[in-house]
């Protein structure tokens, strides 16, 4: 079965600097795999998504994330956050082969921004 | 465009209470539906998902049900609610390609039982 893993549950960095969410998945073929942003008492809302061609995707926000096959990573970075980045962020993977469509999702990183 | 709606946005129930969550979709037809929950702390467990009408798996055995009774309408309930029902329930669609596709979340419902 497919998994995903947020090693960082919460993340704080200050107003205008680089942010590196890391996500890993555990699955055996191409995953398919996404990344949410959730503001508080809020639904989740889709920052960009991978399912082919070009490893560096880029997503709404000012945000891009890396797929790395070798890793097994798919690193949501951002080069200058600004205080409305702070939410929740969650990774998700789901199986790009035909089987199980609903994605996984990971456990979620807080990301808190200082001014 | 589509949109999708849940209410109630808040609700406060006492123990052994039923509950009736409703979401709908609006601007597409057939999408694969989903209820999740968010417990505080904790990422999204998947509860139920519904490929079509009167379709539905579940995939955590708890007191909670669920319902499709038209194309883009999703219930889920309970005849009575424990402490542990409280969360954040989220309902999700995508469209229905018979494969992965992005989920649109709806603005979900606080649920407190007391």
């Amino acid at each position: 079965a497919q998994s995903v893993t947020q090693p960082d549950i919460h993340i704080t960095v200050s107003e205008g600097a680089s942010l590196e969410l890391r996500c890993n998945y555990s699955y055996g073929a191409t995953p398919y795999l996404f990344w949410y942003v959730q503001s508080p008492g809020q639904g989740l809302q889709l920052l960009l998504k991978y399912f082919s061609g070009d490893t560096l995707v880029q997503g709404i926000k000012g945000f891009e994330a890396e797929f790395k096959r070798s890793q097994s990573s798919f690193n949501l970075r951002k080069p200058s956050v600004h205080w409305s980045d702070a939410a929740e962020y969650f990774c998700a993977v789901a199986d790009a082969s035909g089987g199980s469509y609903i994605p996984t999702f990971g456990r979620g990183t807080s990301l808190i921004v200082h001014p | 465009s589509q949109t999708i709606h849940q209410w109630p946005a808040t609700l406060v129930q006492p123990v052994g209470s039923p509950l009736s969550l409703e979401c709908t979709v609006e601007g597409t037809s057939n999408p694969n539906l989903y209820w999740y929950r968010q417990a505080a702390g904790r990422g999204l467990q998947l509860l139920f998902y519904s490929v079509g009408i009167g379709q539905i798996s579940s995939e955590v055995p708890q007191n909670l049900s669920a319902s499709r009774p038209q194309d883009r309408q999703f219930i889920l309930s309970s005849k009575k609610l424990l402490l542990s029902d409280s969360g954040f329930y989220l309902c999700a669609w995508s469209k229905p390609t018979g494969s992965t596709d992005t989920q649109y979340f709806g603005p979900g419902t606080r649920l407190t039982v007391l």
